[in-house]
C-alpha cells in the first residue's frame, strides 16, 4: 500500500499563472481533503470532496478549485496565482465521516515567483 | 484567524523524562480535538485524539488531557525517546465538520 501520493513533489510558478497538483489517496479511502500549509503555520483546510463532489470549503476564494474522479483520486487547481499561494499544498485521504482516519500525503511545494 | 494556538514554537527535553506540548483554543463550538506528528518530508501522522465528552485519552507513552472550562488541551508523552523527535500539531473541529483548524506546531527536540 502506497499510502497518499502526490504530484509533482516541487514546482515553481510565476505571479499569474495557472497550477494543477494531483494527489491519489490510500487503498480504500473515499475521501480527499486540501491544505495549505504557509511556511511556520500549521495546515489550513481548504475544501474536501466525497462522491466527486466538494463537501466542505474552508476559508479560500474560488481561485481555488477541486475536481474528484470516479477511481478517487483528486485534483487541486490555482488559478491567477498570487506570490501568497506559495506553500506545502498537503492532500489528506480518509473514509467519508471518519476524522481520524485522515492520512496525509507528503505534499506539493509551490513556489510563486 | 489563529482559533487554535501553539504558543511554544520549539521544547527540549532529555530521554526518559516527560515531554509536555501545550495547545489553547477559542472557539467553544470545537467539540474533537487531535495531535498530529509531522517528521521532516513526511505528511502529518494521525497520533491520538479525545472528544469534549472526555478529559483525558490515553494511548501508550501518549496521553491528552482536555480542559474545557480553560479551552486548553495537552498532550504528554511519558518517557520521551530520541524517535519522538518532530513537529507536533494540534487541531480541533467542531465533531462531525471536516474544517479542522490547526496550531502552528511545537518542534520537539528529544536528546539522548
Amino acid at each position: 500500500d502506497a499510502g497518499v501520493t502526490q504530484s509533482p513533489t516541487h514546482l515553481i510558478k510565476t505571479r499569474g499563472q495557472q497550477v494543477t497538483l494531483r494527489c491519489s489517496p490510500k487503498s480504500g479511502h473515499d475521501t480527499v481533503s486540501w491544505y495549505q500549509q504557509a511556511l511556520g503555520q500549521g495546515p489550513q483546510f481548504i475544501f474536501q470532496y466525497y462522491e466527486e463532489e466538494e463537501r466542505q470549503r474552508g476559508n479560500f476564494p474560488d481561485r481555488f478549485s477541486g475536481h474528484q474522479f470516479p477511481n478517487y483520486s483528486s485534483e487541486l487547481n490555482v488559478n491567477a496565482l498570487l506570490l501568497g499561494d506559495s506553500a506545502l499544498y498537503l492532500c489528506a485521504s480518509s473514509l467519508w465521516g471518519s476524522q481520524e482516519t485522515q492520512y496525509f500525503g507528503p505534499g506539493t511545494r509551490l513556489l510563486v515567483l | 484567524d489563529q482559533q487554535v494556538k501553539q504558543n511554544s514554537p520549539s521544547l527540549s527535553v532529555q530521554e526518559g523524562r516527560i515531554s509536555i506540548l501545550n495547545c489553547d483554543y477559542t472557539n467553544s463550538m470545537f467539540d474533537y480535538f487531535l495531535w498530529y506528528k509531522k517528521y521532516p518530508a513526511e505528511g502529518p501522522t494521525f497520533l491520538i485524539s479525545i472528544s469534549s465528552i472526555k478529559d483525558k485519552n490515553e494511548d501508550g507513552r501518549f496521553t491528552v488531557f482536555l480542559n474545557k472550562s480553560a479551552k486548553h488541551l495537552s498532550l504528554h508523552i511519558v518517557p520521551s525517546q530520541p524517535g519522538d523527535s518532530a513537529v507536533y500539531f494540534c487541531a480541533a473541529s467542531p465533531l462531525n465538520n471536516n474544517d479542522m483548524r490547526f496550531g502552528a506546531g511545537t518542534r520537539l527536540t528529544v536528546k539522548p
